[in-house]
């Protein structure tokens, strides 16, 4: 069936430190693939998404590429801020509704 | 602010209570959903409704009853809760469509005590 692996946390860095969370999937098809940000207190945003294979999400210097030939999405990001400290969750979307990773907590000092 | 808005934001509920959550989302979109989530486990997806109606059910207890009038608002009835089920519940919507991006609102953090 479908899934997504993510790292297990919690992942701590100080600021400006290069960041890579892991993410593989299992899936049939060619499925879309997300990843979303929870701050503390709040409900889940997207981060970024690419929807075919070599694609390449970013947003808020964020960045992941759909591999398919290693069924993967690693989350990168060149220098890490305290503003960055959340919980990260990797998605795959093979339908109407996404099947998210466990979330790995990232936290930032300075 | 996403335009998925939920209430109450926080919930205390005896095992005896009946309470209901609301999601209203504020997009256009045509499907919203219902997910659980736990402390160290994965977003458990449970409801999901289309077009008003119902398509996904993802073995969730009777005591979860969800309940959609329209495309704009989400409700979820609860009933004779166990203390196993305090846990985020999160709402969210997309436009419909297989690649779409979910919109989420801020949650209800519910306790059953």
């Amino acid at each position: 069936g479908n899934s997504v692996t993510q790292m297990e946390g919690p992942v701590t860095l100080s600021e400006e430190a290069f960041l890579t969370i892991n993410c593989t999937y299992t899936a049939t098809g060619y499925p879309s693939l997300f990843w979303y940000v929870q701050y503390p207190g709040e409900g889940l945003q997207l981060l970024l998404k690419a929807t075919k294979a070599d694609d390449k999400g970013s947003n808020k210097g964020f960045e992941a590429t759909y591999r398919k030939e290693t069924t993967s999405f690693h989350l990168e990001k060149g220098s890490v801020q305290v503003s960055d400290s959340a919980v990260y969750f990797c998605a795959l979307g093979p339908g109407t509704a996404l099947i998210f990773g466990k979330g790995t907590t990232l936290s930032v000092s300075s | 602010e996403t335009g998925v808005t939920q209430t109450p934001r926080h919930l205390v509920m005896g095992m005896t209570n009946k309470k209901s959550l609301k999601c209203e989302q504020h997009l256009g979109h045509n499907a919203m959903y219902w997910y659980k989530q736990s402390a160290k486990k994965p977003l458990e997806l449970m409801f999901v409704y289309n077009f008003k109606e119902q398509t996904e059910n993802n073995s969730v207890p009777s005591r979860f009853s969800p309940e959609c009038p329209n495309s704009s608002h989400l409700f979820l009835h609860l009933h004779t809760l166990q203390p196993e089920d305090s846990a985020l519940y999160l709402c969210a919507s997309s436009p419909l469509g297989e690649r779409d991006e979910q919109f989420f609102g801020p949650g209800t953090r519910l306790t059953v005590l």
